[in-house]
């Protein structure tokens, strides 16, 4: 398996604009996260879903985040309008069950300007 | 709320010298406990998975120790090499009643100096 997959790698957008990143987790695994890093905060998680059902969704900072899983393959993580303070790195992650190890994607660095 | 804090934030060793990081957590009520290798602008390595009932786990010249009761969890590397140089970041599955989820320490920068 390559591991978990995220899209785009790199995403600078302007302020308002919609921002769309993606995440294809280990085939088999069915809990998936999504977390934002930076450096004032570290990683937060935003949003996790196991069998592609949103479980937690208490770390998603506003409205204008949205996420969703329409199957076990694949994720997304909408920002809408996207501000300057979202500028981060995202990370996506899954793992198979809830007390295995999480493998994580190679993040994606948003940017909005 | 689960807290987990790493220290210290950053660390400088010659090489061949065995690093010992540091990370606490204040609820032990946890499933388990990772630790993670981040190089910059990557993404997280898993390096290891300790469980709950477990007290360490072992990968190479990685050693990671587990005190659930007192909240600590200490990883051993080594014979430090300058390939070792990252960020290192410990994190806590919490039980249902905890959040049931993964929270991250900060992170220990580290340096091997050749």
């Amino acid at each position: 398996d390559a591991g978990v997959i995220q899209s785009p790698r790199h995403e600078v957008t302007e302020m308002g604009q919609e921002v769309t990143l993606r995440c294809k987790p280990i085939s088999g695994h069915d809990y998936l996260f999504w977390y934002r890093q930076t450096m004032m905060r570290g990683l937060e998680l935003l949003i996790y879903f196991n069998n592609n059902v949103p479980i937690d969704d208490s770390g998603m900072p506003e409205d204008r985040f949205s996420a969703k899983m329409p199957n076990a393959s694949f994720s997304t993580l909408k920002i809408q309008p996207s501000e300057p303070r979202d500028s981060a790195v995202y990370f996506c992650a899954s793992s198979l069950g809830r007390s295995t190890e999480a493998f994580f994607g190679q993040g994606t660095r948003l940017t909005v300007v | 709320k689960q807290e987990v804090t790493q220290i210290p934030a950053a660390l400088s060793v010659p090489e061949g010298e065995n690093l010992v990081l540091n990370c606490s957590f204040t609820d032990s009520a946890i499933y388990n406990l990772q630790w993670f290798r981040q190089d910059p602008g990557k993404g997280l390595t898993s390096l290891l998975l300790i469980q709950s009932s477990q007290r360490e786990q072992t990968s190479g010249r990685l050693n990671a120790s587990l005190d659930k009761s007192s909240g600590r969890s200490t990883l051993y590397i080594a014979a430090s090499q300058p390939g070792d140089s990252a960020t290192y970041l410990c994190a806590v599955y919490a039980i249902k009643a905890a959040g049931n989820k993964l929270t991250f320490g900060g992170g220990t920068r580290v340096l091997v100096k050749p």
